[in-house]
């Protein structure tokens, strides 16, 4: 079956922009975590959904933010764009009940210039 | 605070040569435990993961871990590595929905 798929792949954006990223699951996972992915901190969860509801979130400012749609496709946000927001932007399917493995995606890389 | 720590960032092997990576972490209650790696222009898979039981869990390609709840560690081992596991691998941990992951070890083998 066709893995996690990401959109756009790649992305160049200004200060003060806002960027709108896309992840659609697994057919049939109903959770969505995302993460950023950089050199310096690694993999930092920024939010988990399931059935279009938040379950968690990471230590992440209110810029960032997500949602999660009836068909378990997910978008999240980054509003007003810093330097430092540039990084490989990951999201990850599961069915999602304790412990089940993650399925990540080839990933978005944001470029913030 | 949750947190996951790998002991080395970079890893120089030879081939043959036997693997132990480190992996401590700190998560009040429950947690559950994964080795994830990424090998060069490939998505993170998951190499191995733990929830309960038998402490000694054996994933893909001849890895295996060792949870030892007292030192809250959870080593990734392979007695023999091969060129073809030059990759990140990285340690995780779960509960809540939330996954903290280590910050990742390089390992390259030198054929």
């Amino acid at each position: 079956k066709a893995g996690v798929t990401q959109t756009p792949r790649y992305l160049i954006k200004t200060r003060g922009q806002q960027v709108t990223l896309s992840c659609s699951p697994i057919s049939g996972h109903r959770s969505v975590s995302w993460y950023q992915q950089t050199p310096g901190q690694g993999l930092q969860f920024l939010f988990e959904y399931f059935s279009e509801t938040q379950r968690n979130k990471g230590n992440f400012p209110g810029r960032f933010s997500g949602r999660q749609f009836s068909n378990s496709r997910s978008e999240m946000n980054v509003s007003t764009l810093e330097l430092g927001d540039s990084a490989l932007y990951l999201c990850a399917s599961s069915f999602r009940l304790a412990g089940e493995t993650q399925y990540f995606g080839p990933g978005t890389r944001l470029l913030v210039l | 605070a949750q947190s996951v720590s790998q002991h080395n960032h970079h890893v120089i092997l030879s081939e043959a040569a036997s693997l132990e990576l480190g992996c401590n972490y700190s998560y009040g209650g429950t947690v559950n435990l994964f080795w994830y790696v990424q090998y060069p222009g490939q998505h993170l898979q998951l190499l191995l993961k733990y929830f309960s039981g038998d402490p000694l869990v054996k994933g893909i390609k001849g890895f295996e871990a060792e949870f030892i709840k007292s030192k809250f560690s959870f080593n990734l081992r392979k007695p023999s590595v091969q060129w073809s596991d030059t990759a990140e691998y990285f340690c995780a941990a779960e509960g809540g929905f939330k996954t903290i992951f280590g910050a990742g070890t390089r390992l390259f083998v030198k054929a």
